[in-house]
This record gives structure tokens, sequence and C-alpha cells, in this order.
């Protein structure tokens, strides 16, 4: 166990449908990061929160959205699923913001968009 | 902007040969540089890590120098076993501004150990 949880661990969903995924970082960790994991695209970054604020969005679609929590948790919204969405989704966590802070990931949830 | 490229796979080696996994790196800062590897199933595990210039990162027997000179740092282990099959990630962590550091992460290589 990585002390980073993600549940659910698997999703099914049809096109246009809403789904929320969520994780809750390492105790004490600040940082959350989301990425996303496809077979064509390989790991993309897509967007990070610091202790409740947004700090940095890399390849997040607009139909995707994210927001961290007082209690640190951190929910990614995919909203208008399409097909290509299907993808296993990480967060990790990092207690801070430097190069020299370790990232943790969580063990991922697996979308798939029927 | 930030890139990692790694050397395609699949890579097949019999158990006790040598590994060498090849990755180069384009940042534009001084950035931290990381192995992860992603067993069948499961999330991304820290391998190893070098954070400046000539730092060797090193963990259950796989190493990687940083290589400024080469804006390299290659995966190698003497003799692998069937335990180490798996995806291996490189990749870098730089300052993206307004204090980000994500990982840029290459496209993984998969390599599998046979008896």
């Amino acid at each position: 166990d990585s002390g980073v949880t993600q549940t659910p661990k698997h999703l099914i969903t049809a096109t246009g449908q809403r789904v929320t995924l969520r994780c809750s970082p390492r105790s004490g960790d600040l940082s959350v990061y989301w990425y996303q994991q496809s077979l064509d695209q390989g790991l993309q970054f897509l967007i990070q929160y610091y202790n409740g604020e947004e700090r940095a969005k890399g390849n997040i679609l607009e139909r995707f959205s994210a927001q961290q929590f007082p209690d640190l948790h951190s929910e990614l919204n995919l909203s208008s699923l399409e097909l290509g969405d299907s993808a296993l989704y990480f967060c990790a966590s990092s207690a801070g913001q430097g190069n020299n802070y370790g990232y943790t990931f969580g063990s991922g949830t697996r979308l798939t968009v029927v | 902007g930030n890139s990692v490229t790694q050397m395609e796979g699949p890579v097949t080696l019999s158990e006790e040969a040598f590994l060498t996994i090849n990755c180069t790196y384009t940042a534009t800062g001084y950035p931290s540089l990381f192995w992860y590897v992603q067993y069948p199933g499961e999330g991304l595990q820290l391998l190893l890590k070098a954070t400046k210039a000539d730092d060797k990162g090193s963990n259950k027997g796989f190493e990687a120098t940083y290589r400024k000179e080469t804006t390299s740092f290659h995966l190698e282990k003497g003799s692998v076993q069937v335990s180490d099959s798996a995806v291996y990630f490189c990749a870098l962590s730089d300052n993206s501004g307004a204090g980000s550091y994500q990982l840029t992460f290459g496209k993984g290589t998969k390599l599998s150990v046979i008896p």
C-alpha cells in the first residue's frame, strides 16, 4: 500500500455520461497530481493542486475538471465522456512542490467508456 | 518544453543477463530525474532518482547516473531476474512555473525476463 488511495478501481460507463474519480493523498502530503495513462498517449499530466489551490494545468480537456478539498482529498470530474477517454487515471501526492520531494502514486482508476 | 525519450520496447532478456534501458531528456531548467516501474495491474513505483548532475541513483540492483553533458539517465542492472519483468518509465521533474514540478514521462519500456 503506497498510502495514496484511489476509488473506484474500475469504472464502466456509457458515452455522454459524467463520472467522478477520487484520490486521498498520503498523510501529510499537500500536493496532488492527476495523470492519464493511455496506450497511444502514454502518461500525460492533467492537473496539479497544492493545499487546495490549482497550481498547474497540463493536457486537460475542458470537459474535465478537478478540485482539492480542505481535507486534501481530490476529485477529478470527467463529463460528456467519449470512447477516447477510456484510460487509466492515476493520482500522485507529494509533500511539497520542489524537485527533491518524492511522488507517491496510487494504484489508479481504470475507466472504460462504452 | 520538457520531454523524455526512452528506448522502444519490448525488451526480452534471459535471466541473469545485463540490462540497459536508454533515456535522454530535454529540459529548460535543472531537472530531477527518475525511473519508475509499473508491474502488471499496479500503479507506478519509484525505482530510483537523481537530483543533480553526476548523481547516481540506485535501488534493488538497478543504477542510473545523471549525465548533464549527454542529457541522459540510462537504467542498468547487472543481472536481471524474472521478477524484474515490468514496464519501466523514465521521467523528469522541472520547475514549470508557479512552483509546479509535475513529472514528464517517457513512453515506457516493457521488459520481459525469461527463465
